[in-house]
Formats: structure tokens, sequence, C-alpha cells
């Protein structure tokens, strides 16, 4: 079983950047998709095959994976960007980080 | 526009069955990999089943053989079967499509229907 592991938390001050970590063996060599979840609410796609932003996602969300870390990196963070972030990979199956609550100070 | 709307959810003794239903709107069921993927109370994202394009199906092993994924393309509609629930069914059941099939990440979502499994 591969369970991607995350942070429980990330607080970044406003505008600032923050860096959400998915952590596995070897995850660079998988695709890591990220979601974003806010309370109440169906996730939403923010970026696929490790750094590709859907249609409607702000430049300012962008994401990265080598060797054991992959990364959501959220640039200028605003109030709206509170959430919870979810990275996803698939081997064999489809297998969910953690999940990590980012709270903008 | 693309819409799926998740039904069926309410309350369940443990040990019994429910049905929940995907309604889609804006692109073929059986076009694509649709998925179940769910979310206990407080807690991550799971994913439960999905159904290939081809018919194939696949489950987590904490469903197999309980859970049964399925498709009315006359109604363009997904469906999952659930039965002899646990009380750690309990959770909000989110259907989802496959970017493409194949693309293994989920670029439309319902809004969720809650199951919960209690006496």
């Amino acid at each position: 079983s591969y369970e991607p592991t995350q942070p429980l938390s990330v607080s970044v001050a406003l505008g600032q950047t923050a860096r959400i970590t998915c952590g596995g063996n070897n995850i660079g060599s998988l695709n890591v998709h990220w979601y974003q979840q806010k309370p109440g609410q169906a996730p939403v796609l923010v970026i696929y095959r490790d750094s590709n932003r859907p249609s409607g996602i702000p430049e300012r969300f962008s994401g990265s994976n080598s060797g054991n870390t992959a990364t959501l990196t959220i640039s200028r963070a605003q109030a709206g960007d509170e959430a919870d972030y979810y990275c996803q990979v698939w081997d064999s199956t489809y297998f969910f980080g953690t999940g990590t609550k980012v709270t903008v100070l | 526009e693309v819409q799926l709307v998740e039904s069926g959810g309410g309350l369940v003794q443990p040990g019994g069955s429910l049905r929940l239903s995907c309604a889609v709107s804006g692109f073929t069921v059986s076009d694509n990999y649709m998925n179940w993927v769910r979310q206990a109370p407080g807690k991550g994202l799971e994913w439960v089943s999905v159904i290939y394009s081809g018919g194939n199906t696949y489950y987590a092993d904490s469903v197999k053989g309980r859970f049964t994924i399925s498709r009315d393309n006359s109604k363009n509609t997904l469906y999952l079967q659930m039965n002899s629930l646990r009380p750690e069914d309990t959770a909000v059941y989110y259907c989802g499509r496959e970017f493409t099939p194949g693309a293994r990440y989920f670029d439309y979502w319902g809004q969720g229907t809650l199951v919960t499994v209690s006496s």
C-alpha cells in the first residue's frame, strides 16, 4: 500500500508563499495531482501531472515533483486559499495523501 | 455545463444496504472512467471504486465483496450498491470523472451524499 505523507498543517502570511509537501518512496517516478477542498465542498483539481494547471486555476498555484517529494506551491497567498489540500497518485490503484490544512494568517 | 449530482445517502443500520446514484449531465458516463471516492467525517479522501469505459470494475480492499459499482447508460447515471454496511463506511460519498480514460486523476466531482451507518 502506498500512502503519500503530508504535513498536517501549514501556515502562511497573507501575500507570502506556502509550500505543501507530499512524500513517498520514489514519488518522483509517479504523476502527482493536487486537490483543494474547502469546508463542506467537493475537492477541486488545482494541479495535475505534477505541474499542470487546469483552466481557471490561478498562476499562483504551481507544482513540482522529484525524488521522494512532490510540492504544491501557493504564491502570494490569499484568504481564499485557506483549505485542505490533498495530493493523489496512481500506483496500481488510487492513493490520496493524508491532507494538509492551509491557514492564511 | 457538466454536472454530477449524487443521491441516495442516509441513515442505515449496520449490516444494511444502500444504493447511491450519480446523475450526470454534460458528458456521457459510458465514455469515461467513473469513480466513487469517500470521506469519513473529519478525515481524508479515500478512493472506493472505478468503472472503466469498457465496463471493467475495481474496488478498494476495504469494500471488495460488499460494494458494486455499475452504470445505466440510458439514464447516464452511475451507481454504487453498498451491502453489509459497517460503521466505518460512514462518510460523504463523491462520484468523480477521470479527465480522460486512464488519466488517473479527477476533473469533475459531485457535491457528495452522506451515508451514516449506525444503530
